[in-house]
């Protein structure tokens, strides 16, 4: 079965600094999909990246960077010179068919980053 | 504009009560969904769908019953409320179920 694990419950860092937010994911599809979202307070849900299992290339995106590790079944992210504004709820999340079933999407437990003034 | 939108935001009830939450989505997609979540956050799938047709049912309590009279609409009938039905409900849309979902703003229920 397939399971998204964010062992980081917690995170507070001081506005500048860089993060890491840590995603580990278990799955036996060879054809998956690794996605990161957003939850601010106002309590909205926003899609931030989506990634294939076939492309392991890393990305950045202005201040965003997600890396993707096959082989520790890794896709972690990380804020750049955070800002008051990163103050979030982070959610990985993975999509596989499970074994032949439909598609279905596991979230992670979520991440709450609190970035200090 | 509003891709994914739901009604009514906020939602407060006695127990016992039957209510119902509306979904719609403007971003053609062909597949939607309802998703709980808990007071810690947790983000569960309840049910998804196809065109029109249920495809993912999760361990829900059948008091729980979505309805798509068209490929945009989605809403979730709920019977008999309880306390544990306290929560926020997503509904989410994407094309097709590997794909993209896009989230709606979630409805807030308050059962008393």
């Amino acid at each position: 079965a397939q399971k998204v694990t964010q062992a980081q419950t917690e995170i507070s860092v001081v506005e500048k600094e860089d993060v890491t937010l840590d995603c580990v994911y278990e799955t036996r599809d060879t054809t998956y999909y690794l996605f990161w979202y957003k939850q601010p307070p106002s309590g909205e849900l926003v899609f931030l990246i989506r990634r294939n299992s076939f492309d392991e290339q890393n990305e950045i995106s202005g201040r965003y960077s997600w890396n993707f590790q096959k082989s520790t079944s890794s896709f972690n992210f990380t804020i750049t010179a955070s800002q008051v504004v990163d103050s979030a709820v982070y959610f990985c999340a993975l999509s596989d068919g499970s074994g032949g079933s439909n598609y279905k999407l596991t979230f992670g437990k979520g991440t709450l980053l609190t970035v200090n003034p | 504009d509003t891709a994914v939108s739901q009604t009514p935001k906020y939602l407060v009830t006695q127990m016992g009560n039957d209510k119902s939450i509306k979904c719609e989505q403007n971003l053609g997609h062909d597949t939607m969904y309802w998703y709980k979540q808990d007071s810690k956050k947790f983000l569960k799938i309840m049910f998804s769908y196809n065109n029109k047709e249920l495809i993912i049912n999760e361990t829900v309590p059948n008091r729980f019953s979505p309805k798509s009279p068209d490929k945009a609409h989605l809403n979730l009938h709920i019977n008999s409320l309880e306390l544990g039905d306290s929560a926020v409900y997503f509904c989410a849309s994407s094309q097709g179920l590997e794909e993209t979902q896009y989230f709606g703003p979630g409805t807030r229920l308050l059962v008393l």
